[in-house]
This record gives structure tokens, sequence and C-alpha cells, in this order.
């Protein structure tokens, strides 16, 4: 069954850090995965989808398919970057659902 | 930027009562989900929408459950008779047919419904 898998609840970080939000899928068909970003009382905005290949505010992340994982990263966390981050797996099988993981939280402190 | 927009932002119910939540997608996209997120868990599809019809739904979406394109740019999500597990804040999303942004949904900001 396709399912989302984000271990860490929260992650805490201080500003300057390296951070790498951990995400990891089942899936039997070929995945297509997006990184979503939900800053405070703001809605879900994508972030990264793994096949444009792009960097989106200093974001990266890599699809291994090897590992069946989808981890987001970024070199040097930003105070900004205080968000909710959701891993998913676009189900492409009906009308391309989105599931999501269970998200992890990112507090970057000064 | 064209954004899908959700009314209200925050639904107070009782138990029982039909309640309707709004979602007005973004003019030229076709396609038009709703999720939901209770509080402290993930994000769960519940329908999709193509063509004046439900294209797929979860299991979650039972007889309580509705939705409808009343007319050329709203959206809704009834629920006929609200249960206290019905509490939890619902997005809305659309996406288009065709273009370089084909697969991305853009969500709203949620509407927050709660049952008392």
């Amino acid at each position: 069954a396709q399912r989302v898998t984000q271990p860490e609840k929260l992650l805490s970080v201080f500003k300057g850090a390296p951070v790498e939000l951990k995400c990891n899928y089942s899936y039997s068909g070929s995945p297509e995965l997006f990184w979503y970003v939900q800053y405070s009382r703001q809605r879900l905005q994508l972030l990264l989808r793994h096949i444009s290949r792009e960097s989106i505010k200093g974001f990266t992340a890599d699809l291994n398919k090897g590992e069946t994982s989808f981890h987001l990263k970024k070199p040097f966390a930003q105070e900004e970057d205080s968000a909710m981050y959701y891993c998913a797996l676009l189900f492409s099988g009906g009308y391309n659902k989105l599931i999501f993981g269970a998200g992890t939280r990112l507090a970057v402190h000064p | 930027e064209p954004e899908v927009t959700q009314t209200p932002s925050h639904q107070v119910t009782q138990m029982g009562q039909e309640v309707i939540l709004r979602c007005v997608p973004i003019s030229n996209h076709l396609y038009f989900y709703w999720y939901r997120q209770i509080l402290g868990q993930k994000v769960e599809f519940l329908v999709s929408f193509y063509n004046n019809e439900i294209s797929e739904k979860s299991e979650i979406f039972d007889d309580q459950f509705s939705v409808e394109r009343p007319d050329g740019s709203n959206f809704t999500l009834k629920i006929r008779s609200t249960k206290l597990e019905d509490s939890a804040m619902y997005f809305c999303a659309s996406r288009a047919t065709s273009g370089a942004l084909y697969n991305e949904q853009f969500f709203g900001p949620g509407t927050r419904l709660t049952v008392l």
C-alpha cells in the first residue's frame, strides 16, 4: 500500500545549522514526490517537486529510489524557515490524490 | 496570483447539524479535491471531483458527505449530520488539466470545523 513516513515530529536547530527533514515512501509505481510547507496560519504551499530538481529558498531534495527516500535538505537554516513541512506522494492510479506524511515541524532558533 | 479561497474560515456547529463548506477553486482548474486534517494528525484525502462527478473517494467519505459544484465557480463539501469526530481542518485544492503545473495542487487556507 502507498504510504509516506516522516519519522520526526519536531526538528529543532540553530540558525546557520544544516537541516535534513526525512521522508520515506512506499509505492509500487513510479513515484512522484513533493514537499509542501505551511508557515504559521498560512495555507499549504508547494515547496519542491522531485521531477523539477530545483532549489527553492535554498532547499533541495533528491529522490533515492533504492532507499525509497526523498529527504529535504538545506545547508544553512534561517529563522524564517520555521514551519511545518509535509512530504507528499502523488498517487497517479486515480485522479492524482496526494498522500501526505504526518509532517515535521522545523524550529530554527536564533 | 490566483488563489483558492475557502469560506468560512471557522465553523462551529452542534452535533447532528448539517454544514456546508465552500471553496472557490482557481478559475481555469478542472480537478478539485477535499482533504481534512484532524488536530495533530496527517492531512488525509477525502474526495476528488472532475467533470461534475466524483472521480475518487476515500473510505472516510461515507454517505454523510457529499460534494457539489453548484455553479461555475463554487465547489462545496456538505456534511449531512455532523459527528464529534468530524472536527478537523478541511482543505480544498484544485489543479490544472495541462501545462507545466499539471500535477501541482493548489490549496485553500482551510476551514476549521468544530463540532460540539
